[in-house]
């Protein structure tokens, strides 16, 4: 069974673009979450979305923003980037949404940099 | 403000010895603790759980323990091995929050030879 899959792995964009990572979760997997990952802030919830409806968001900014479509792959955006950005963005995908006994299975991450 | 804290960055121990892993929250909300692993250029990887009604739960050399009255969970290894190098992470989570998890800052266990 293929796991989870990010692209692309690695990312260099400049200040005030916008960048677009994709996530293509476990076959049968309906729940997708994001996540940012700082040297400072740690792990961070960004947001889940579970049937192409986000189900949780945490809390950043409207720049961050995501969607997922019927096959279950999800996207997120980011606009206006900002050096603080540069992070490693991590997806993970399980089998429905809510925690207990329902395990979350992590992609390798996109490596994004803002120059 | 931090609601999952791991204190200790990293942590070295014996091939063959215990690893004990701490993590403390805050938040009298979570219900539901993880222990992730991670290696580098990989995503996290799910080791063990623990429903806030228990107060241990046991998986071949893993142990996870809660003690809710003191808001602390730590993760027992025995015996350790170098393959077990590696980020730890501990996360939480509520109910109702559906599959959202707060994590901790990780703690580098080194496993000597």
């Amino acid at each position: 069974k293929a796991g989870v899959t990010q692209t692309p792995r690695y990312l260099i964009k400049t200040r005030g673009q916008q960048v677009t990572l994709s996530c293509s979760p476990i076959s049968g997997h309906r729940s997708v979450s994001w996540y940012q990952q700082t040297p400072g802030q740690g792990l961070q919830f960004l947001f889940e979305y579970f049937s192409e409806t986000q189900r949780n968001k945490g809390n950043f900014p409207g720049r961050f923003s995501g969607r997922q479509f019927s096959n279950s792959r999800s996207e997120m955006n980011v606009s206006t980037l900002e050096l603080g950005d540069s992070a490693l963005y991590l997806c993970a995908s399980s089998l429905y949404s809510g925690s207990r006994g329902n395990e979350q299975f992590f992609g390798p991450g996109t490596r994004l940099t803002v120059l | 403000d931090q609601q999952v804290k791991q204190n200790s960055p990293s942590l070295s121990v014996q091939e063959g010895r215990i690893s004990i892993l701490n993590c403390d929250y805050t938040n009298s909300m979570f219900d539901y603790f993880l222990w992730y692993k991670k290696y580098p250029a990989e995503g996290p990887t799910f080791l063990i759980s623990i429903s806030s009604i228990k107060d241990k739960n046991e998986d071949g050399r893993f142990t996870v323990f809660l003690n809710k009255s003191a808001k602390h969970l730590s993760l027992h290894i025995v015996p350790s091995q170098p393959g077990d190098s590696a980020v730890y992470f501990c996360a939480a989570s509520a109910q109702n929050a559906g599959n959202m998890l707060t994590f901790g800052g990780g703690t580098r266990l080194m496993v000597k030879p």
